[in-house]
């Protein structure tokens, strides 16, 4: 079945502690992304991929970092520097054919203890 | 840098009245523009897209249509039903994948 497998669905963090979130894919698509999303705004891009070992910072990246060793695997982690990480995170990618349409997964919802 | 400028909501309306939600958007060059559509607890799902002026793209009923002149691409609906309830999402892209959202715009469908 293929798709963007994005785990957990709900992670909570504690206090000075980091969390990785993971997003699989098995599209054999080249790009990847990582969104946030706070209640009552737009998505924000916090890092994208394009290709395997090359990771750009987006708009928010502060706090967060990422590798992207395999084509299909974009993990994020939320480091203890990110003050404020509670939000709903979302994983998308996109296939060089497809006229910059976006798959995303179901998403990570990320609490704080 | 891009931006997009989406109608607050959110938007409550009877089933089989018209939907209209605005989208403006600035951008250097001439991105392709997109609706997705996020239902509850869920990731985001393509809706339509224009990728060039005077484009509609048309999907369950919904269409947009990218004006360049206005720099616009409001989405509409003829007849919403209670099934369209969702949070609807204007954005827009260029080349290189990195996709700018609006702030999202919740709508309610009551029966």
């Amino acid at each position: 079945d293929g798709g963007i497998t994005q785990s957990p669905k709900y992670l909570f963090r504690k206090e000075g502690q980091n969390v990785t979130l993971s997003c699989e894919q098995n599209l054999n698509h080249d790009a990847m992304y990582w969104y946030r999303q706070d209640p009552g705004q737009g998505l924000r891009l916090i890092y994208y991929s394009q290709i395997v070992n090359d990771f750009q910072k987006g708009d928010i990246a502060e706090g967060y970092s990422v590798s992207r060793e395999k084509k299909e695997s974009f993990p994020l982690t939320v480091t203890s520097a990110q003050k404020n990480p509670t939000a709903f995170y979302l994983c998308a990618t996109r296939g060089a054919a497809t006229n910059e349409k976006l798959f995303f997964g179901s998403g990570t919802q990320l609490s704080v203890l | 840098g891009d931006s997009v400028t989406q109608m607050e909501g959110p938007v409550t309306l009877s089933e089989e009245a018209f939907l209209t939600i605005n989208c403006t958007y600035t951008a250097t060059g001439y991105p392709s523009l997109f609706w997705y559509v996020q239902y509850p607890g869920e990731g985001l799902q393509l809706l339509l897209k224009a990728t060039k002026a005077d484009d509609k793209g048309s999907n369950k009923g919904f269409e947009a249509t990218y004006r360049k002149e206005t720099t616009s691409f409001h989405l509409e609906k003829g007849s919403v039903q209670v099934s369209d309830s969702a949070v609807y999402f204007c954005a827009g892209g260029t080349s290189y994948g990195k996709l700018t959202f609006g702030q999202g715009t919740i709508l309610t469908v009551h029966p």
